[in-house]
């Protein structure tokens, strides 16, 4: 059981490019979630989705997109590529929503804008 | 909307000592409270979680908090630190169930002193 699973784990990208992290959870879990980590500023939630084919936005979507196709799978779409967006990705998932349910999170995907 | 204060971006303790890690949260309504620790580039692990009965909560590791409603706080602690608590740790706050987010704080850097 791999739990949460993210690609890559590390990435350079220039100004205005593009690129997809990846996100697989083999838990079965209905909701998944993507957040930014900035120093200081703890996790910010960027998208989230209750099931395959049901996505919202969180606090901070500007610059992103997702989608979810099935319920494993839940990629985060950058399409042009900002400073700003230098950061740490954490893609979570839980069985659930909200209430007391645990979110598990994957390893990361550090990104770097130059 | 609720949120989550945690006092000291950076605790330093030695080691054998106690831990108390401080958090706030802001809510109207009962919350559902957690506590993740971030090793060194890894993703979150939950440590403990409140959300009905018990008010002291015993988590992983030897930590503890207890949620004290008339100070709206969960404060982490653990008697005896050890070289190996040294990590990131983060209080968070949710509500109600359905898709109310999971609210952070900035978090509490635990450096621990041989």
């Amino acid at each position: 059981n791999a739990g949460v699973t993210q690609t890559p784990k590390f990435r350079i990208l220039k100004i205005g490019q593009s690129m997809t992290l990846q996100c697989t959870q083999d838990m079965n879990h209905n909701y998944m979630y993507w957040y930014r980590q900035d120093p200081g500023m703890g996790l910010k939630l960027i998208y989230y989705s209750v099931g395959a084919g049901i996505t919202d936005k969180g606090e901070v979507p500007n610059g992103y997109n997702v989608s979810r196709s099935t319920t494993e799978d839940f990629p985060l779409r950058l399409e042009l590529a900002a400073p700003s967006q230098t950061s740490v990705y954490f893609c979570a998932s839980s069985s659930q929503g909200g209430g007391g349910e645990t979110q598990y999170f994957g390893p990361g995907t550090r990104l770097l804008v130059l | 909307a609720q949120s989550v204060t945690q006092l000291g971006s950076h605790v330093s303790v030695s080691e054998g000592a106690l831990v108390l890690l401080r958090c706030n949260y802001s809510s109207s309504v009962p919350p559902y409270l957690f506590w993740y620790v971030q090793y060194p580039n890894q993703g979150l692990q939950l440590l403990l979680k409140y959300t009905t009965g018990a008010t002291l909560v015993k988590g992983i590791n030897g930590f503890e908090a207890e949620f004290k409603k008339s100070e709206t706080s969960f404060h982490l602690t653990k008697p005896s630190a050890h070289m190996s608590d040294a990590a990131e740790y983060f209080c968070a706050v949710s509500v109600g169930s359905g898709n109310t987010p999971l609210v952070f704080g900035k978090g509490t850097r635990l450096s621990v002193i041989a």
